[in-house]
């Protein structure tokens, strides 16, 4: 299977422990992107790499959220001192910059709920 | 700030017939435009998509148009079959944003046979 990948597809945590996520991209794809998706809502845009630079962040992402892509690869996304607004479904997608405007594909994504 | 709008939760047709899913935007920048369509427990799959130099694109039974003078786009599904019924997002983007998608609230879909 050569599509995004995510781990682990469901996290349930104690409210003010640390989780981390990862997600593999598709191996060509030079973007990676972090999107939150909660109930009811379409997936809300959290930051998103080219290669290894992080080149933007959401509003969204507080202090606590620290994403990384160290080698341009795979990805991270780690919740410190999580909070139960924190539950969601946490979606990885990957891109490539080939054309100006191209789609993204998404993992199964990481279903977090903090209890 | 919804800049991206699905204003019908829900929308049910019969087998055979047409779904029309409409999706309204606010920013006059977003140049590309994509639907995308959710199955519970997955992440979104990418259906089909138009830049904003075209009115149509056309894709099998699907079909977005897109209208700019109205901010309006809509997804057509001709004919819609059982295994159409999920959720679909409408998303827009900036072509100078990187690629990040702005998504709709979203718009469920029930084909029933």
């Amino acid at each position: 299977d050569t599509g995004v990948s995510q781990d682990p597809r469901h996290k349930i945590t104690k409210r003010g422990q640390n989780v981390t996520f990862r997600c593999d991209p598709i191996s060509e794809h030079n973007r990676l992107y972090w999107y939150r998706q909660t109930l009811g809502q379409g997936p809300e845009f959290l930051t998103y790499f080219q290669n290894e630079a992080q080149l933007e962040k959401s509003r969204l992402l507080s202090d606590r959220f620290s994403a990384e892509r160290p080698k341009g690869s795979f990805s991270t996304l780690e919740i410190q001192r999580t909070e139960q607004g924190d539950s969601a479904m946490y979606l990885c997608a990957s891109s490539t910059v080939r054309s100006l405007n191209t789609e993204a594909f998404f993992g199964q994504g990481t279903r977090l709920t903090v209890v | 700030d919804q800049q991206v709008k699905q204003n019908s939760p829900s929308l049910s047709v019969q087998e055979g017939r047409i779904s029309i899913l409409n999706c309204d935007y606010t920013n006059s920048m977003f140049d590309y435009f994509l639907w995308y369509k959710k199955y519970p427990a997955e992440g979104p799959t990418f259906l089909i998509s138009i830049s904003s130099i075209k009115d149509k694109n056309e894709d099998g039974r699907f079909t977005v148009f897109l209208n700019k003078s109205a901010k309006h786009l809509s997804l057509h599904i001709v004919p819609s079959q059982p295994g159409d019924s999920a959720v679909y997002f409408c998303a827009a983007s900036v072509n100078l944003s990187g690629g990040k998608l702005i998504f709709g609230q979203g718009t469920e879909l029930s084909v029933k046979p």
